[in-house]
């Protein structure tokens, strides 16, 4: 079955613009999770979907949000971007919430 | 709060030698405890889970409610163990949340 799929892979912005990041589960998960990586902080979670409704959300501030739609792709945005949000944005599915994390390869954000 | 704690972030080891990575979690409950690995230039993948109780790649993780640890253990590395590891305790039910260690790097040299 296909995997967690993740766009795009990698963009470039600079300071101040939005992005927007995409996350198509593997079918019949229900459950989107994401998550920041960097080389210094690890994985930290950024927030969890099920059933489109956010489950629970990270120590980020209100320029990260997301949304999950009926057929339980998701979408996070970062507004206002800061260079600090330079990192590997990472989406995982699950079947149900707290179940086995299936991840997709990344979106790699720079900004500039 | 939920804390995870991975204390150290390099392990480095010779091929053949015991390993054991370690995680310590603070938590109120009973979680659930997975290993996730993450190989050079593949996705982050699930490693092993307490529940299942499995051994997975010649890894096994003990649980010890009394000093709430999960360490990830395994008796005879091989190179293609190298890769970075994540501890994530995960609390389930209408509070669950997902919470991750910084993870540790391990690194079997021949």
């Amino acid at each position: 079955k296909a995997g967690v799929t993740q766009t795009p892979r990698y963009l470039i912005k600079t300071r101040g613009q939005q992005v927007t990041l995409s996350c198509s589960p593997i079918s019949g998960h229900r459950s989107v999770s994401w998550y920041q990586q960097t080389p210094g902080q690890g994985l930290q979670f950024l927030f969890e979907y099920f059933s489109e409704t956010q489950r629970n959300k990270g120590n980020f501030p209100g320029r990260f949000s997301g949304r999950q739609f009926s057929n339980s792709r998701s979408e996070m945005n970062v507004s206002t971007l800061e260079l600090g949000d330079s990192a590997l944005y990472l989406c995982a599915s699950s079947r149900d919430p707290a179940g086995e994390l299936f991840f997709g390869e990344g979106s790699r954000l720079t900004v500039l | 709060a939920q804390r995870v704690t991975q204390p150290e972030k390099l392990l480095s080891v010779f091929k053949g030698a015991p390993v054991e990575l370690k995680c310590n979690y603070s938590y109120s409950g009973s979680p659930e405890l997975f290993w996730y690995v993450q190989y050079s230039r593949q996705r982050l993948q699930l490693l092993l889970r307490h529940i299942s109780r499995e051994s997975i790649k010649g890894f096994t993780a003990d649980l010890n409610k009394g000093e709430t640890s999960f360490h990830l253990k395994k008796p005879f590395a091989q190179e293609e163990d190298s890769a970075m590891y994540y501890c994530a305790p995960t609390m389930t039910g209408a509070n669950s949340k997902l919470t991750f260690g910084k993870g540790i790097t391990l690194s079997v040299r021949p």
